[in-house]
């Protein structure tokens, strides 16, 4: 199986700030990857696919990059409804697995 | 517009079988592979497995063989089994479709709203 890990596990930070955090595949995924948001009580929601191609309606201060095992995503100016949990996950393989998750906390 | 709903039993007992439906409306069940994804309470997400036009599926092998997903033949919905549930199987349980049509290995792009299922006698 691959296995995605995580960095931060939680961070605090300001409206304004930008916030990057990472997520490492213990094998080269070939940029199938995916990065959701999951606020409390609702489902996750995708956000980009294929580590950089951001979703219809999704606010342009998202954006993701990376290749081979090491991907980021990054929030460029961090607004209110931004905090919540995001997942990163892999989609090269079956079985499909998932980041621990960023929590994404306010200071 | 696309919509999944998930329902069954908020409560099964250990070593019984957890039995969930996903009902789609908004769009045809071909073309996409459906799949279920958990998430224990404050913890992260696993995905549980996917079926594809009712011949083609795939499931996690860290269930060691404890689930069956199947597509109902009116294909408006599809349905989860997961047997010799215990504690562990405690969890939110998602249905959920790729992104694209045909796509074996894909991201998750509609979600349900989620059922919380708790094993417990």
């Amino acid at each position: 199986d691959i296995q995605m890990t995580q960095s931060p596990s939680s961070l605090s930070a300001s409206v304004g700030d930008r916030v990057t955090f990472t997520c490492r595949a213990t094998q080269a995924i070939d940029n199938s990857l995916a990065w959701y948001q999951q606020k409390p009580g609702k489902a996750p929601k995708l956000l980009l696919y294929s580590a950089t191609r951001l979703q219809p309606g999704v606010p342009s201060r998202f954006s993701g990059s990376g290749s081979g095992t090491h991907y980021t995503l990054t929030i460029s100016s961090l607004q209110p409804e931004d905090f919540a949990t995001y997942y990163c996950q892999q989609f090269y393989t079956t079985p499909l697995t998932f980041g621990g998750g960023t929590k994404v906390e306010m200071k | 517009q696309v919509q999944l709903q998930e329902s069954g039993p908020g409560l099964v007992k250990p070593s019984e079988t957890l039995s969930l439906t996903c009902t789609v409306s908004g769009a045809a069940i071909s073309d996409f592979y459906w799949s279920w994804v958990r998430q224990p309470p404050n913890k992260g997400l696993e995905w549980i497995g996917y079926i594809y036009n009712s011949e083609t599926t795939d499931y996690n092998p860290s269930l060691k063989s404890r689930a069956t997903i199947s597509l109902e033949a009116s294909k408006t919905h599809f349905s989860l089994k997961l047997n010799s549930v215990t504690a562990a199987d405690t969890a939110i349980y998602y249905c959920a479709r790729g992104l694209i049509p045909g796509a074996e290995h894909d991201a998750f792009h509609i979600w349900g709203q989620g059922t919380m299922v708790t094993v417990s006698s």
